[in-house]
């Protein structure tokens, strides 16, 4: 089946340590997105890319760092720098069609600092 | 930059009654997506509207984009449990990327 699979699912930090969280689309899409969600509001752009091996900071991107030298693939890695790093963390691609750019999510990863 | 504004952020009705949702934008909406959340897994993308006064619907989801192109809404019909979860608007500000509103929680009770 065609989608979009983030590992793992539940993710443990110690504090100072660096952590990449994994995701892989299946869709043929162009575009990938990583995004934050806190408790109680909405979703906050960390980084995005429109093509394989170039990508672009989002609203959030101060202590995050992504990778996209594969089009299936764009993993994230939350460093030592991010203060507040415990959050629920979404993928999703498009296909960046000429009149749509509807973004299909993946079922999310948690991160928890201890 | 654009900003939606979800109202209400929480919700709570009883099973069988018609409900709405609705998504203020401060700019011009060019695309405005509806996405629904259950409570720790992603989202899961509902409808996408463009045009001034444009109107579509999905199973008893009814979802509307002001003539102004600046409000939606989002309408349940005859609400049922599996509605229940968590509603995101999103916005495409024209820079390739989407901008989302703080969600709107919805709770069905039987």
């Amino acid at each position: 089946d065609g989608g979009i699979t983030q590992s793992p699912k539940y993710l443990f930090r110690k504090e100072g340590q660096n952590v990449t969280l994994s995701c892989e689309q299946n869709l043929n899409h162009d575009a990938m997105y990583w995004y934050r969600q806190d408790p109680g509001q909405g979703l906050r752009l960390i980084y995005y890319s429109q093509i394989v091996n170039d990508f672009q900071k989002g609203d959030i991107a101060e202590g995050y760092s992504v990778s996209r030298e594969k089009k299936e693939s764009f993993p994230l890695t939350v460093t030592s720098a991010q203060k507040n790093p415990t959050a629920f963390y979404l993928c999703a691609s498009s296909s960046r069609t000429r009149n749509t750019d509807t973004q299909y999510f993946g079922p999310g990863t948690r991160l928890t600092v201890l | 930059s654009q900003e939606l504004e979800q109202s209400p952020q929480s919700l709570i009705v009883q099973e069988g009654k018609n409900l709405t949702i609705n998504c203020t934008s401060s700019k011009t909406l060019y695309g405005l997506y509806w996405y629904k959340q259950k409570y720790g897994e992603g989202l899961i993308f509902l409808m996408m509207l463009q045009k001034g006064g444009e109107e579509k619907s999905h199973e008893k989801i009814t979802a509307k984009l002001d003539e102004k192109k600046q409000q939606s809404s989002l309408h349940i019909t005859a609400s049922q449990p599996s509605h229940a979860g968590i509603y995101l608007c999103g916005a495409d500000p024209g820079a390739q990327k989407l901008v989302f509103g703080q969600g709107t929680r919805l709770t069905i009770n039987p």
